[in-house]
């Protein structure tokens, strides 16, 4: 049981540059979101989605797109990278019914 | 979601009990407590979580106040492996999102 898996692990990106940060779960959840996390601070929530066909966003959208074609897949997309987006980034997922939300292990992005 | 205000930072002697306090006086009648640990950068560990009964599982205990404006998170027997940066969260049963604070960073010591 893989649980939430996340790619790239790591990722160094020029200002300007796309790229889609991957996140896949495997314990059917219907809940799955994005989150950020800057030095010293907390995480913070992206996007979020509670089915396939459903996101909305969270609380620092900017920059980012997300899509839900599958229960299993929510990948992020930055659009056009700066250097502000330079973070570590987990996904998460969750079921309805349970109260537990499952990390990802990070991907870790660098914007120059 | 409600706010929580958690301190800084603890140090804890291994093998004695870590008690971590958490803050959470606008907390709505059905919003749960959550806590999560993070140790170094990895993704997010969950805890344990309740709603207005004391919760215990196989790593923590949960007491939370009867007015339910505060609660403590206890770590029976700390050990050198539960330095982390913990997190207590409030939040609806759905569990679909969270907002994290900044934590309190335990440091357990020989």
């Amino acid at each position: 049981n893989a649980g939430v898996t996340q790619t790239p692990k790591f990722q160094v990106l020029k200002t300007g540059q796309s790229m889609t940060l991957q996140c896949a779960q495997d314990m059917n959840h219907e809940y799955m979101s994005w989150y950020r996390q800057d030095p010293g601070m907390g995480l913070r929530l992206i996007h979020y989605s509670v089915g396939a066909g459903i996101t909305d966003q969270g609380e620092v959208p900017n920059g980012y797109n997300v899509s839900r074609s599958t229960t299993e897949d929510f990948p992020l997309r930055l659009l056009s990278a700066a250097p502000s987006q330079t973070s570590v980034y987990f996904c998460a997922s969750s079921s309805p019914a349970g109260n537990t939300i499952y990390f990802g292990e990070g991907s870790w992005l660098t914007v120059v | 979601d409600a706010k929580t205000t958690q301190p800084p930072s603890m140090d804890c002697a291994e093998g004695r009990a870590a008690n971590l306090p958490c803050n959470h006086s606008t907390i709505s009648g059905n919003e749960y407590v959550y806590w999560y640990r993070q140790i170094h950068s990895q993704g997010p560990q969950y805890i344990i979580h309740g709603l207005k009964n004391n919760e215990t599982n196989e790593m923590a205990s949960l007491i939370i106040t009867e007015d339910r404006k505060s609660s403590t998170l206890i770590l029976p027997h700390a050990t050198l492996r539960d330095t982390a940066v913990y997190y207590c969260i409030v939040s609806t049963g759905t569990a679909s999102k969270l907002t994290f604070g900044t934590g309190t960073r335990l440091q357990v010591t020989l």
